[in-house]
C-alpha cells in the first residue's frame, strides 16, 4: 500500500462549489505538506503543518483552508472554487531529523479542474 | 530573479550519451539541496540529494558550487528510462525550516 494517499485522484467542480481534498500518510511522519503544480511554475506551497497544532500558511494561501484532523490526516478545501485554481494538487510529508537534509515524500497528486 | 532557475529543455540525448543539467539559486545562504525525478502526471520522487562535497550514485553525479550558487547533475550511460523530468530543489533556510523551492524542472528525453 502507499505511505502517501490522495483522494479523490481526479475532480471536476464548477465554479463556487467547495471542494475538499484529503491526504493521509502511513510513514509516521509530523510535518505535511500541501502543494500545487501549474505547467511552467513549478510546485508552490499552499500550506504546511509541523504537528497537529501547528498550521501554517505557505507562499499561495489565498483561497485555500486546511485541516490537521490527526497527525496522519492533513485535508485541503477549496471554500469557493475559481477557474484558475485548476491545477495538480500534492500532499507531502517529511521527517525532521535534526539536520537540513528531510526529504519529502509525495501523494500521488489529485487533478482538479474547476470550470 | 527566481528563487531557483532551471533550463526546461526538452534535453534529447541518445541511449548511452551523458547529460548534464545545472540548476541555479539566488540564495546564498541555502542550507541543502536536491534533485527530484517526476515522471510525466506522477508525483515527484527524491532522485539525491546533493552535498558540498559532491556525491555520486550509481550512472548519477550531483555537485554543489556555492561561489556560483549552483548545482549540477550528470547522468552517465542515459537509459531510455531515464526520461522524466529533473526538479532541482532547494532549502533557502537554516536547519528544520520549512521552505523547499522547486525549480520548474528540466524535461530529458532518452531516445532509441
Amino acid at each position: 500500500d502507499a505511505d502517501v494517499t490522495q483522494t479523490p485522484r481526479n475532480r471536476i467542480t464548477k465554479t463556487g462549489k467547495r471542494i475538499m481534498l484529503e491526504c493521509s500518510q502511513t510513514k509516521g511522519h509530523d510535518r505535511m505538506y500541501w502543494y500545487r503544480q501549474d505547467p511552467g511554475l513549478g510546485l508552490r506551497l499552499i500550506y504546511y503543518s509541523f504537528d497537529v497544532k501547528d498550521i501554517n500558511k505557505g507562499e499561495i494561501s489565498d483561497g485555500y483552508s486546511v485541516s490537521r484532523q490527526a497527525q496522519a490526516k492533513f485535508s485541503l478545501s477549496l471554500e469557493s472554487a475559481i477557474p484558475n485554481q485548476t491545477a495538480l494538487y500534492f500532499c507531502a510529508t517529511s521527517d525532521f531529523n535534526g539536520g537540513p537534509y528531510n526529504e519529502q515524500f509525495f501523494g500521488p497528486g489529485t487533478r482538479l479542474t474547476v470550470l | 530573479r527566481k528563487e531557483v532557475e532551471q533550463d526546461p529543455g526538452p534535453f534529447n540525448v541518445p541511449e548511452g550519451a551523458t547529460v548534464a543539467f545545472n540548476c541555479t539559486y539566488s540564495n546564498s545562504a541555502s542550507q541543502s539541496f536536491f534533485w527530484y525525478r517526476q515522471d510525466c502526471r506522477k508525483e515527484p520522487k527524491l532522485l539525491m540529494s546533493v552535498y558540498s562535497s559532491g556525491n555520486e550514485d550509481g550512472r548519477f553525479t550531483a555537485q554543489l558550487n556555492r561561489a556560483s550558487q549552483y548545482i549540477s547533475l550528470l547522468i552517465r550511460d542515459s537509459k531510455l528510462s531515464d526520461s522524466a523530468t529533473y526538479l532541482c530543489v532547494v532549502n533557502p533556510g537554516a536547519s528544520g525550516t520549512y521552505k523547499y523551492i522547486f525549480g520548474t524542472g528540466t524535461r530529458l528525453k532518452v531516445l532509441a
